[in-house]
């Protein structure tokens, strides 16, 4: 399977500030990403789906606007939180799918939190 | 949006005995998906059952696909401690390969 990483892993911020989350396709070209949040013991929720070169599509009732999203190459996705307030804290994942398969493979997530 | 809802919510036993979680979803499928996560950690992905499948096995894991009851079963076998997880479901439904999530099932396996 794909090999996705995540970086940063954990992130703690200040209220106001703008956070990026970098999601990278280590071992292939991704032309589709997928963004999801997690609440605790909770399950995910697609956020918006990332297609390189094109804007982003998000989920119904996700900000545009709040949570960025660029994936400027085949390999890397980013996701920006904008002007961060303690109800963005959770645990963002995102995913990407091979040209080939219906599945998606996962990074290993990113855990924010807000002050 | 989700539409996956899993049984049981939590699931607590004892090492190699068998666990099964079932899902059910609302609309119609491609395929479904059975992800595991450990605590604080991306998802897994496990196994693959597609609309026109019944039944599919990858080494202690079994899972049912009944597309007229829209539901679905995993059944790990002999379980083992690091079995020891969250399970979600995850069904495709659309052309753009996007996937809802059930809400999941934690696995205890006690030693």
């Amino acid at each position: 399977g794909a090999v996705v990483s995540q970086h940063p892993s954990r992130v703690i911020c200040k209220s106001g500030t703008s956070v990026k989350i970098e999601c990278r396709s280590l071992d292939f070209q991704a032309t589709t990403m997928f963004w999801y949040r997690q609440f605790p013991k909770k399950s995910l929720m697609l956020m918006a789906t990332s297609n390189e070169g094109s804007k982003a599509t998000y989920e119904q009732g996700v900000e545009k606007d709040k949570f960025l999203i660029n994936h400027a190459s085949l390999t890397l996705s980013t996701l920006t939180v904008t002007s961060a307030h303690p109800e963005d804290s959770s645990f963002y994942i995102c995913s990407v799918r091979t040209g080939a398969e219906e599945t998606q493979y996962f990074g290993p997530g990113t855990r924010l939190l807000v002050l | 949006s989700q539409q996956g809802e899993e049984d049981p919510q939590a699931l607590s036993i004892q090492e190699g005995e068998n666990a099964t979680m079932n899902c059910s979803y609302k609309t119609s499928i491609n395929n479904l998906q059975w992800y595991r996560q450990n605590s604080g950690r991306g998802l897994v992905h496990l196994i693959l059952i597609r609309s026109n499948e019944r039944e599919k096995h990858s080494g202690r894991l079994r899972v049912t696909l009944d597309t007229s009851k829209k539901s679905s079963s995993l059944l790990i076998t002999a379980s083992r401690a690091a079995d020891t997880a969250s399970y979600f479901c995850a069904t495709d439904g659309s052309n753009d390969y996007k996937l809802s999530f059930g809400a999941g099932t934690t696995v205890t396996v006690r030693a």
